[in-house]
């Protein structure tokens, strides 16, 4: 059974950093895409990174660029999410996707989320 | 980025009903189209990918069409269990989510 297990969220400052993880198992993990999504408190989602399978490929959305680093550990079956000069508008849960890449690109699995919530 | 649209962003509808959800991309985005459903709380559930076909596991009451810029997700007979809120996902550039629609219990 595939699982996608989140940690790391919480409370911080604004200015701030966080480290989120995610424990991945059920599957090959090193031979999949795999992304973060957020959603903010009753808004909709958006996509903000992702690391290709082979550790060759990383992208950002514009909103994170610069601030937010994707990492894996493909021995570890863990992806990463270090988040620093945090600001309120990066309040929301976080997912950890599992994503396919061949024909149609999508999203197959999702964990359960941790929320960030960035506040003084 | 692609911008995608959804209309309506909310409905109410009865057990039984039929669904259309419409879904819009701002340029041609082929059939690089995925259907997601979100229960409060929950995180979301691929339903659709590649704007027609059906995840495995999900109800066949559930369809999806269109290509281009134009694409659907249609229910055919709501069930109680779908009241839930809808997010179209583009996957041809830069990955980018609809605002969803919220179909809620008339």
């Amino acid at each position: 059974e595939v699982q996608l297990v989140e940690s790391g969220g919480g409370l911080v400052q604004p200015g701030g950093s966080l480290r989120l993880s995610c424990a991945a198992s059920g599957f090959t993990f090193s031979s999949y895409w795999m992304h973060w999504v957020r959603q903010a408190p009753g808004k909709g989602l958006a996509w903000v990174s992702r690391f290709n399978s082979d550790g060759s490929s990383i992208s950002y959305a514009d909103s994170v660029k610069g601030r937010f680093t994707i990492s894996r550990d493909n021995l570890k079956n863990t992806l990463y999410l270090q988040m620093n000069s945090l600001r309120a508008e990066d309040t929301a849960v976080y997912y950890c996707v599992r994503g396919i890449q061949y024909g149609s690109k999508y999203f197959d699995y999702w964990g359960q989320g941790t929320l960030v919530t960035v506040s003084s | 980025d692609i911008q995608m649209t959804q209309s309506p962003s909310s409905l109410s509808a009865s057990v039984g009903d039929r669904l259309t959800i419409t879904c819009r991309a701002s340029q041609s985005i082929s059939n690089f189209l995925n259907w997601y459903q979100q229960k409060p709380g929950k995180a979301p559930k691929l339903l659709i990918y590649a704007a027609s076909s059906l995840q495995s596991g999900v109800p066949s009451r559930f369809s999806g069409s269109g290509s281009g810029t134009d694409f659907t997700l249609t229910i055919s007979s709501l069930q109680p269990e779908d009241f839930a809120t809808y997010y179209c996902q583009q996957s041809y550039s830069t990955l980018t989510f609809g605002p969803g629609t919220k179909v809620e219990i008339k």
